[in-house]
């Protein structure tokens, strides 16, 4: 079946722009993660949906950045007044169950680079 | 705060030796450990995982183990073949179960 899905696969854009970052998890997927991953690290957790709702968003940054899930399916991470330090790999991850205790199927990333 | 180390950075190997990865984790709440395998410019793909239940898990030539009084875990493969080559990531579940902690990976390179 079809994997987790993530669009754009790069995005190049100016600082102090807005952007839009989607995923597409598995289907009937009801955990949906996102990451942040620069070069030479580990993926670093940003926000965890449960459904719609954002069960943890204690890994955002700062409040350039907001994510939403509005129907329990598709999820996009925006970012505000973008900055050079935002540039990095944007990884959704989604789960059949609910709690990190069970796989993470990690879409392909978006490339993010602010100018 | 929650934090995952692994160690080495680099790991260079011939084919047909073993490789081991080791990683620490900070928070004795966490119960749940993969590893994951990323190649360069792919997404990183589940290779195998451990609960605190268990001390030891096998599949094939990948074996993971886990020392929960220590609060830390190992990755070990046996017969190291070229395709083995890629970055490998421990990670620890956090102390709220929402999120995955990963360290900051090792290169293995397995020459022939």
């Amino acid at each position: 079946g079809a994997g987790v899905s993530q669009t754009p696969s790069n995005k190049v854009t100016e600082k102090g722009k807005y952007v839009e970052l989607r995923c597409d998890p598995i289907s009937g997927h009801t955990a949906l993660y996102w990451y942040r991953q620069s070069l030479g690290q580990g993926p670093e957790f940003l926000i965890y949906f449960q459904g719609t709702g954002a069960a943890d968003d204690s890994g955002l940054p700062n409040d350039r950045f907001f994510a939403v899930r509005p129907e329990g399916s598709v999820s996009t991470l925006k970012i505000q007044r973008t900055e050079r330090g935002d540039s990095a790999v944007y990884l959704c991850a989604s789960s059949p169950r609910d709690s990190a205790y069970n796989e993470q199927f990690f879409g392909p990333g978006t490339r993010l680079t602010v100018l | 705060g929650e934090n995952v180390e692994q160690h080495p950075s680099t790991l260079s190997v011939q084919e047909g030796d073993s490789a081991v990865i080791k990683c620490t984790y900070s928070d004795s709440a966490s119960n749940y450990f993969p590893w994951y395998k990323q190649e360069l410019g792919k997404r990183p793909q589940l290779i195998i995982d451990i609960r605190s239940n268990v001390g030891e898990k096998k599949d094939q030539r990948i074996a993971v183990t886990l020392n929960k009084t220590a609060k830390h875990f190992s990755l070990h493969i046996t017969e190291t073949q070229p395709e083995d080559s890629a970055v490998y990531f421990c990670a620890a579940t956090n102390q709220a179960g929402t999120a995955l902690i990963f360290g900051k990976g090792t290169t293995l390179s397995v020459s022939s």
